[in-house]
């Protein structure tokens, strides 16, 4: 596609429910971001790919919270036993390389936990 | 960790006037400083990007300063019109282990009026 997509935009979850957030990255970026915008707030850094690798989760909340992209392209945050104060929109952002490049934002997931 | 600091968080302004924003910045490693345009319900996108060997950059009717010595940089937009309201990011990278991770102030908020 000619952008980052994500999916799904919208999700409600009951408290305790596990839910998983899914994104396509541009073809052929390398790095790979999740970030966590709360309302009113500027995102905030959750995790980092390159390729496969996650090589930066510091900004993962709890262990609740879990990404993966296993074969380097599709990555998909999952998040188990969701609180109330998980409810956010969260964006991935890819870029063609992790150095030097431009960050390209998807519409991001709002996620509301009831 | 890098610490962003965005001024101020609401900005009115009429059309055809100036806009300037404020941000600083507190890790003197930090060497990339973008600007995201985010409009409502939508993907934050760059509007523009200044790295720490250049002082000023412009494009059209938006420019970006950055005072290395001072840590702290700015977003000027001159002309305004009703279309550049938005709400507007600025960001630090915190170069580590070889990409790009971006930190965020919290955002301005910026309405033209006609």
């Amino acid at each position: 596609g000619a952008g980052v997509s994500q999916s799904p935009r919208y999700k409600v979850a009951k408290r305790g429910q596990d839910v998983a957030l899914r994104c396509d990255p541009i073809s052929g970026h390398v790095s790979l971001f999740w970030y966590q915008q709360a309302l009113g707030q500027g995102p905030e850094f959750l995790t980092y790919f390159q390729n496969e690798a996650q090589l930066d989760k510091s900004g993962l909340p709890s262990d609740r919270f879990f990404a993966e992209r296993p074969e380097g392209s599709v990555s998909t945050l999952k998040i188990q036993r969701t609180q109330q104060e998980d409810s956010a929109v969260y964006l991935c952002a890819s870029s063609r390389t992790g150095g030097d490049g431009e960050a390209f934002f998807g519409q991001g997931t709002r996620l509301t936990v009831v | 960790g890098e610490n962003v600091e965005q001024h101020p968080s609401t900005l009115s302004v009429q059309e055809g006037d100036s806009a300037v924003i404020k941000c600083t910045y507190s890790d003197s490693a930090s060497n990339y400083f973008p600007w995201y345009k985010q409009e409502l319900g939508k993907r934050p996108q760059l509007i523009i990007d200044i790295r720490s060997n250049v002082g000023e950059k412009k494009d059209q009717r938006i420019a970006v300063t950055l005072n290395k010595t001072a840590k702290h940089f700015s977003l000027h937009i001159t002309e305004t019109q009703p279309e550049d309201s938005a709400v507007y990011f600025c960001a630090a990278s915190e170069f580590s282990g070889g990409y790009n991770k971006l930190i965020f102030g919290a955002g301005t908020r910026l309405a033209v009026h006609p």
